[in-house]
């Protein structure tokens, strides 16, 4: 059983920058196909594709805020860490972690996302 | 950026009858679109994937069509347990969702 769950502050200033973990169980990092993404919900409002991070440590960000994020993983802790700089108030939201599948007949990451974790709710203000 | 158009945004139907929504593609995505639905508090989960493919787990009265800008979730015969929102999702290139349909008990 493959469960994904999200850590880190509840509470981050503006201005400030936020890092978010995500700790995948029932699967190993190192030498499982998935992939795993964050993905946020202000609140009331629409999901938004953040970042993915693959096995062989590729990685691509949202276009809209690539220049804020950054993701990697440490595969000795199954974990994937998100980090945004320069945070705002319109950064509040519920971040997921989820699950990106391989897909063995096609041998390539379809990206939708079949696990996700149960988010954290970050609010953004001083 | 593809953009993705969801209608209705609220969809009030009787407890036993059909549901169909709709996701409409800026631009054609071929079949890579899933759908999801979201209960308050809680996070989404994956309903169909592959424009038409139930996830794991999902019931048959759950079931999705269309490809290329033009999609479809249908729900036959609405479960108490169904009434949720609804995103529609592309992944033909990169990541966009869906604003979402909130389905409410008429």
């Amino acid at each position: 059983q493959v469960t994904l769950k999200e850590s880190g502050p509840v509470l981050v200033k503006p201005t400030e920058t936020l890092t978010l973990t995500c700790t995948v169980s029932g699967l190993s990092l190192s030498n499982t196909r998935m992939g795993v993404s964050w993905i946020r919900q202000p609140p009331g409002k629409a999901l938004e594709w953040l970042a993915r991070i693959f096995p062989n440590d590729e990685k691509s960000y949202s276009t809209s805020l690539r220049s804020r994020l950054t993701i990697y993983k440490d595969t000795s802790e199954s974990q994937v860490v998100l980090t945004m700089t320069n945070l705002d108030p319109v950064d509040t939201a519920t971040y997921f972690c989820v699950r990106i599948p391989f897909d063995f007949w096609t041998n390539s990451y379809p990206f939708y996302f079949d696990y996700w974790g149960q988010g954290a709710l970050v609010t953004v203000s001083s | 950026e593809i953009v993705m158009t969801q209608s209705p945004a609220t969809l009030s139907v009787s407890p036993g009858d059909r549901a169909t929504l709709s996701c409409r593609a800026s631009q054609s995505v071929s079949s890579n679109l899933a759908w999801y639905q979201q209960k308050p508090g809680q996070a989404p989960r994956l309903l169909i994937y592959g424009a038409s493919t139930r996830a794991t787990g999902i019931p048959a009265r759950f079931s999705g069509s269309g490809s290329g800008t033009e999609f479809t979730l249908t729900i036959s015969s609405l479960q108490s347990e169904d009434f949720a929102v609804y995103y529609c999702q592309q992944y033909n290139n990169w990541i966009t969702f869906g604003q979402g349909t909130r389905l409410e008990i008429k």
